[in-house]
């Protein structure tokens, strides 16, 4: 139930278009999505999170969408460019009284010039 | 603006050796954690700390030690080195809970183990 399985493992798109990144979790208490934009040879680092009072954040290209009944959220690239090129991580947590995250596995993308 | 400083960046060690990890942060936070990560397996938690003086045992701790005696710094050591252990190694540290703060994370160290 701590599990946040997140598809696909990669994924490769073409300049300008749009990368779509999928995770889904099981267990009801998270409340916290953030996701997390790792470059070779780096740390991941926050990109952008959600909560599950609103079905969608936006900031500038990116863009989660968070369905509270089926237990999925997912990041949207627009007009998705190389430097787009990254593994990306989805997370989970409860806010409050814990002090981790559940990652999911990655996804290794893309992007052809 | 340093953030989380790691070493070594790199390190091969023989099975049954000893090591330990370094994580350094100079942004005065209090949260301070240690993943391994894998191919496929993403980021696993193996101890984390919420204070200094304190550390709590994370998804994978087996095999692993910990230490946090300054805020500043939290000691990842590694008593008997198996080839399992081989991996990529990050820390991160936040100024609050997960939800509320982000994780900052350093560069990581790789670490093989023949």
């Amino acid at each position: 139930q701590q599990q946040v399985k997140q598809s696909p493992q990669s994924l490769i798109v073409q300049k300008g278009g749009i990368s779509i990144i999928n995770c889904a979790y099981e267990n009801t208490a998270f409340d916290y999505f953030p996701w997390y934009q790792q470059f070779p040879g780096k740390g991941p680092a926050l990109l952008i999170a959600i909560r599950p009072d609103v079905s969608e954040k936006k900031e500038g290209r990116f863009t989660i969408s968070f369905n509270k009944s089926a237990k999925q959220f997912s990041l949207h690239i627009m007009d998705s460019q190389p430097g787009d090129s990254a593994t990306y991580f989805c997370a989970a947590t409860i806010a409050s009284g814990t002090y981790k995250y559940i990652f999911g596995t990655g996804t290794r993308l893309k992007v052809l010039a | 603006n340093a953030g989380v400083t790691q070493t070594p960046k790199f390190r091969v060690l023989k099975t049954g050796q000893s090591m330990t990890l370094l994580c350094a942060q100079d942004m005065n936070h209090e949260y301070m954690y240690w993943y391994r990560q894998d191919p496929g397996m993403g980021l696993r938690l193996i101890h984390y700390s919420v204070g200094e003086g304190t550390t709590a045992k994370g998804e994978v701790p087996d095999g692993y030690n910990v230490s946090r005696l300054k805020k500043q710094n939290f000691l990842l050591g590694l008593e008997s080195a198996a080839p399992s252990q081989t991996s990529v190694y990050f820390c991160a540290s936040s100024s609050g809970q997960p939800g509320n703060q982000p994780q900052h994370f350093g560069d990581g160290t790789r670490l093989s183990i023949l």
